[in-house]
C-alpha cells in the first residue's frame, strides 16, 4: 500500500512568489492534516480536512495560506505571496477516523 | 510554556544502554503518539496509546493519564536508533507536538 506522498520534496522561491504544495493521502483515508515545522521550533498544526471539508483551520497563520481538497482526495496548500518566515518543512498526514496518522516525507520550503 | 514538554532535549548513549525519554502534557487528550524522525527522513509513527503500556520489539511506551505523563523506553539501544523522537498528543482531532528529543547512540 502506498504511503502519504508529497510534492515537491524541496522548493526554493523568492519572497513575493507563489508556491503550491501537494499531498496525496493514503487511499481511503478521509482525514488529511497539514503541519509545519519552522526552523528550531516544534511541529505545529495548520489545518484538518475531513473528506473535502475543512474541519479545523485554526492553525493557518494568515490569509496568504490557502488549502484545498477538491473531491476529497489529494490536497494542495498554496502560499501567496510567500514571505521569509514561511520557510520550513510542511508535513501532510492522513488517517482513517479515530486512527493513527501516517505522515508524508514533507516538503522543505525555502523563501529567499 | 509549551502544552507538550519533552525531556531531555538531547541524549547521547553507548550502544546497549537503556534509554528513557519523557513527555508531559497540560491539555486534555484522546491519545498520545510517539513518533520517530531519522535525519533527512520522514516521520514514522511508533506508538499511539491512550492508556497503559505498549511494546514493539525493543521499544516500550507507557502513559499515565492521571499524571499527564508518558515515557518511551528503548532497551539495548543501537546506533540505528539514532533519530529525533517526538511526543504528540491528540487534542480534539489535531496533534500538538513536543519539540522532540535528539538521540545519538554510539557504537
Amino acid at each position: 500500500e502506498a504511503g502519504v506522498t508529497q510534492f515537491p520534496s524541496h522548493s526554493v522561491i523568492e519572497k513575493g512568489q507563489t508556491v503550491t504544495l501537494r499531498c496525496d493521502p493514503i487511499s481511503g483515508h478521509d482525514n488529511l492534516y497539514w503541519y509545519r515545522r519552522v526552523m528550531g521550533k516544534e511541529i505545529k498544526f495548520l489545518l484538518h480536512f475531513v473528506k473535502e471539508s475543512k474541519q479545523d483551520e485554526s492553525g493557518m497563520p494568515n490569509n496568504r495560506f490557502l488549502a484545498e481538497r477538491t473531491g476529497g482526495t489529494y490536497s494542495t496548500l498554496k502560499v501567496q505571496p510567500a514571505e521569509l518566515e514561511d520557510s520550513g518543512v510542511y508535513f501532510c498526514a492522513s488517517s482513517q477516523i479515530d486512527r493513527e496518522q501516517y505522515f508524508g516525507p514533507g516538503t522543505r520550503l525555502t523563501v529567499t | 510554556k509549551n502544552e507538550v514538554e519533552q525531556s531531555p532535549q538531547n541524549l547521547t548513549a553507548q550502544e546497549g544502554e537503556f534509554i528513557t525519554i519523557n513527555c508531559s502534557y497540560s491539555v486534555g487528550i484522546s491519545a498520545l503518539h510517539w513518533l520517530q524522525q531519522h535525519p533527512g527522513g520522514g516521520i514514522v509513527s511508533l506508538f499511539m496509546l491512550s492508556s497503559g503500556k505498549k511494546k514493539h520489539g525493543r521499544l516500550i511506551a507507557t502513559i499515565n493519564i492521571q499524571e499527564k505523563h508518558s515515557s518511551l523506553h528503548i532497551t539495548a539501544s543501537h546506533p540505528r536508533d539514532s533519530a529525533v523522537y517526538i511526543c504528540a498528543v491528540r487534542n480534539t482531532d489535531k496533534l500538538i507536538f513536543g519539540t522532540g528529543t535528539r538521540l545519538q547512540v554510539f557504537p
